[in-house]
């Protein structure tokens, strides 16, 4: 079966970094996407790795190992308005978007 | 540009009653999405159009039909709601599939009671 598994919650302080982990199984793989979503909204597009490496966007970062199934995505100098479900979503071969239950955030002054 | 919007934001039904939730783009996107979101679980996709008069269903799509008569809209029919269709559906749509992002719409909380 298909599969992405991220940490239901995590806490962090204000202007610390936090890394968010993801592990996936999937039948193929075209690309493994970050989206952000405020509670009581609809997700937004962060980041998208189809190659192994880094992939920077200010104080956002994603990361990919696709040998190991695995990403992360880090977020530096932490604001409060980072409070939010952090969703990591694969596209397999039919380039369907199989989605994580999403990690919550919780910033703490 | 409006992006995806979604109609109604809220709505209550009672079982065995049907409903529209209405999605339109103004994006000139090719491919939409439904989706529905219950609590500590990942979206779901329920269908799927990647363009005009093509539809195909996705990971959960019983109990529900969509028709894409045009680019623009994309509306998910209920037909004999049930509790278990009580979710946050979300539609989505992306210049294309693979790499390409998906635009969000701000969703629709249906409660079936």
């Amino acid at each position: 079966g298909q599969n992405i598994d991220q940490p239901t919650e995590m806490t962090a302080t204000e202007g610390a970094i936090v890394q968010i982990n993801c592990t996936y199984q999937t039948s193929g793989f075209n690309g493994l996407f970050w989206y952000q979503q405020h509670a009581g909204e609809a997700p937004t597009f962060l980041s998208y790795n189809v190659l192994d490496g880094l992939e920077e966007k200010g104080r956002f970062s994603s990361f990919l190992s696709r040998s190991k199934g695995y990403s992360y995505l880090l977020l530096k100098e932490l604001q409060m308005k980072d409070s939010a479900s952090y969703l990591c979503a694969v596209s397999d071969s039919n380039y369907q978007l199989i989605w994580g239950a999403g990690t919550k955030l919780i910033i703490k002054p | 540009n409006a992006g995806v919007t979604q109609t109604p934001k809220f709505r209550i039904l009672k079982i065995g009653q049907s409903m529209t939730l209405q999605c339109a783009q103004d994006m000139n996107h090719n491919y939409m999405y439904w989706y529905r979101q219950d609590p500590g679980m990942g979206l779901k996709l329920i269908y799927y159009s990647v363009g005009a008069g093509i539809t195909d269903k996705g990971e959960v799509p019983n109990g529900y039909n969509v028709s894409r008569s045009t680019t623009e809209d994309f509306p998910l029919r209920l037909e004999l709601a049930a509790p278990s269709q009580t979710s946050v559906y979300f539609c989505a749509s992306s210049y294309s599939e693979g790499g390409r992002e998906q635009y969000f719409g701000p969703g629709t909380r249906l409660t079936v009671t």
